[in-house]
């Protein structure tokens, strides 16, 4: 079975800072997809940022940029000149590319708070 | 933008009581899923549903729950008789291919008294 860990239940930072959350990940598959949802006080789940296994360059979206070390399983989310509204809990999430059923398996989340 | 839409976005029902969750998927998708969150705790994978029939199921998902898609546009989520245990929020999503990203809807927060 596959499973996401996100070691840090809570982190703060001042507002305009870098901030990384972290994410690890377990699996004996070589072909999967990794994601970070963001999910604000209104609890709607949003698509922040998504990584194909196959491929070896970081993605990023704006100022959202990943960190994939696929070797250590690692998965990490960094958000540059963070903004109030990147207050929110981050989920970490991962799905093998299985036809048919893509489920989404999620970690316990990093609530992030960013300081004025 | 197209997006996944819910309702009700809350449901207080009694114990015991039958509850429908619905959920409209973006049109052109092929695969359907619901998930869960209790309150505080992780999303959890309850169903997915693919060519009019469950693709995977999880251990939640027990014989008082079913999912249906009674037309070409809902996908509904039927708990026959809630528990306590059920409050939670439920999430329902959509994909169009695999590969692609699913795209979840805001939500229905139920409450089980």
């Amino acid at each position: 079975a596959q499973t996401v860990t996100q070691s840090q239940p809570e982190m703060s930072v001042q507002e305009a800072e870098t901030v990384t959350l972290s994410c690890t990940y377990d699996t004996s598959e070589s072909n999967y997809y990794l994601f970070w949802y963001k999910q604000p006080p209104s609890r709607q789940m949003i698509l922040v940022i998504r990584q194909e296994a196959y491929k070896q360059q970081n993605a990023t979206e704006n100022r959202f940029s990943v960190n994939f070390q696929k070797a250590a399983k690692s998965f990490s989310l960094k958000i540059s000149d963070s903004q109030l509204g990147d207050t929110a809990m981050y989920f970490c999430a991962f799905h093998l590319i299985n036809f048919g059923n893509e489920k989404l398996t999620f970690g316990t989340g990093t609530r992030l708070t960013i300081i004025p | 933008e197209p997006e996944v839409t819910q309702t009700p976005s809350h449901q207080v029902t009694q114990m015991g009581q039958e509850v429908i969750l619905r959920c409209v998927p973006i049109s052109n998708h092929l695969y359907f899923y619901w998930y869960r969150q209790i309150l505080g705790q992780k999303v959890e994978f309850l169903v997915s549903f693919y060519n009019n029939e469950i693709s995977e199921k999880s251990e939640i998902f027990d014989d008082q729950f079913s999912v249906e898609r009674p037309d070409g546009s809902n996908f509904t989520l039927k708990i026959r008789s809630t528990k306590l245990e059920d409050s939670a929020m439920y999430f329902c999503a959509s994909l169009f291919a695999q590969g692609e990203t699913q795209y979840f809807g805001p939500g229905t927060r139920l409450l089980v008294l």
